[in-house]
């Protein structure tokens, strides 16, 4: 089983619509959760840390559900701006302390 | 502050060929880490270092090798390049996990090598 999975979309929604990507991880002692912004041949770039309960950012809302291991990505008001693949990012703990595990990515289009 | 650089940003080799990819953060992090990207595999983790003088491997260490001989730099080899290694290499940094805060170890990527081997 992969340390993180996510759904790879691709998700197409007209501007202004509200859009939610959620993914799941194994290791339930992790400790850092974060989703991450990725352009099409760029560097992945810190979208948002998630913490335990809740966090909002402008038009973006992290939530995490411990006990189901489950990590969600909610944007309202879609812009064209938010095109882009979102990748869901927990880290390991015990032997793979300092490491963290990303998912595939769910690639997002955002149209007129 | 320049965060994480990498050099070269592309490069062509020939199967067999050698060469050494570098990264430098200047952001005085412990940890830095080497990744590859390909199409549809995500980013899969080759080598890491938890500081200097040390490394380990990662998800894919077969045909790299890796040396952190100072702090703020981090250097990936590939002794004899094959087409199997086409691929974007990106490097990032972070400061340790901390046993007290969340999410203390974000990772900061460099702007990545595209590497074709022919």
């Amino acid at each position: 089983r992969k340390e993180v999975e996510q759904d790879p979309g691709p998700f197409n929604v007209p501007e202004g619509a509200t859009v939610a990507f959620n993914c799941t991880y194994s290791n339930s002692a992790s400790q850092s959760f974060f989703w991450y912004r990725q352009d099409c041949r760029k560097e992945p770039k810190l979208l948002m840390s998630v913490y335990s309960s809740g966090n909002e950012d402008g038009r973006f809302t992290a939530q995490l559900n411990r006990a189901s291991q489950y990590i969600s990505l909610l944007i309202r008001d879609s812009k064209l701006s938010d095109s882009a693949t979102y990748l869901c990012v927990v880290n390991g703990r015990g032997s793979t302390l300092g490491r963290l595990y990303f998912g595939r990515g769910t690639q997002l289009t955002v149209w007129p | 502050n320049a965060g994480v650089t990498q050099t070269p940003k592309f490069r062509v080799l020939k199967t067999g060929q050698s060469m050494t990819l570098l990264c430098a953060q200047d952001m005085n992090h412990e940890y830095m880490y080497w990744y590859r990207q390909d199409p549809g595999m995500g980013l899969r983790l080759i080598h890491y270092s938890v500081g200097e003088g040390t490394t380990a491997k990662g998800e894919v260490p077969d045909g790299y090798n890796v040396s952190r001989l100072k702090k703020q730099n981090f250097l990936l080899g590939l002794e004899s390049a094959a087409p199997s290694q086409t691929s974007v290499y990106f490097c990032a940094s972070s400061y340790p996990p901390s046993r007290e805060g969340w999410n203390y170890d974000t990772q900061y990527f460099g702007p990545g090598t595209r590497l074709t081997v022919l």
